[in-house]
């Protein structure tokens, strides 16, 4: 199985600030990476496939990069609704697998 | 507008099955070329993939679960489910359902079901 490795696990943050999260990926996996935001009660949101393309719908404050086994997710101006936990999830290969998670508190 | 709904026991005994389904609105699970999935939560925890049937009904399933899952579909019924076998505490979790669409991630989830096993 690939695994998805998450950093920080927990990021303490303010509104504005630019955060970013990062995920590695335990053996190559080129573009095929996802992220997800999950509020508490919710099921997660999806916000970004292959790594860097945004999701219709999503705000253009978020956004993704990388290739390989090292990738970013970026929120360019924190706003009070982004304070949430994050998850990357590899489809390079089966079994799916996600991160363990990054959770954004205040 | 693609809809997700889950529906089954929220108890299920330790050593008995569970059997989940989940029926879907706004997309034809039999005629697109989508894959439909389960994914668990366990509490305070992160994410885990279980299985998946393709719009074909080609199955995929999670090693880490010892063979003990089966996902099935009906067509008929536009609804897919979930039967995890010989279950224990451990798999007291949130079930979701999910679609994964052509750009490969799972674009909608249902607002999932807390299951619990216990005596």
């Amino acid at each position: 199985d690939i695994q998805m490795t998450q950093s920080p696990p927990t990021l303490s943050a303010s509104v504005g600030d630019r955060v970013t999260i990062t995920c590695r990926a335990s053996r190559a996996i080129a573009v095929w990476v996802a992220w997800y935001q999950q509020r508490p009660g919710k099921a997660p949101k999806f916000l970004i496939y292959k790594a860097s393309t945004l999701e219709s719908g999503v705000p253009s404050r978020f956004s993704g990069s990388g290739a390989g086994t090292d990738f970013n997710l970026t929120i360019s101006s924190l706003q009070p609704e982004d304070f949430a936990t994050y998850y990357c999830q590899q489809y390079n290969s089966y079994p799916r697998t996600f991160g363990q998670g990054t959770k954004v508190e205040v | 507008q693609v809809q997700l709904q889950e529906s089954g026991p929220g108890l299920v005994k330790p050593s008995e099955t569970l059997s989940l389904s989940c029926t879907v609105s706004g997309d034809s699970i039999g005629a697109s070329f989508n894959y439909w999935n389960w994914v668990r939560q366990s509490p305070g925890k992160g994410l885990e993939w279980i299985g998946s049937i393709s719009y074909g009904g080609i199955t995929k399933d999670n090693p880490s679960l010892s063979g003990r899952v089966t996902v099935s579909s009906d067509t008929s019924k536009n609804q897919f489910s979930l039967r995890l076998t010989s279950v224990t505490a451990a798999d007291t979790a949130i079930y979701y359902c999910a679609r994964v669409s052509s750009n490969g991630g799972f674009d909608f989830w249902g607002q999932g079901t807390l299951v619990t096993v216990s005596s």
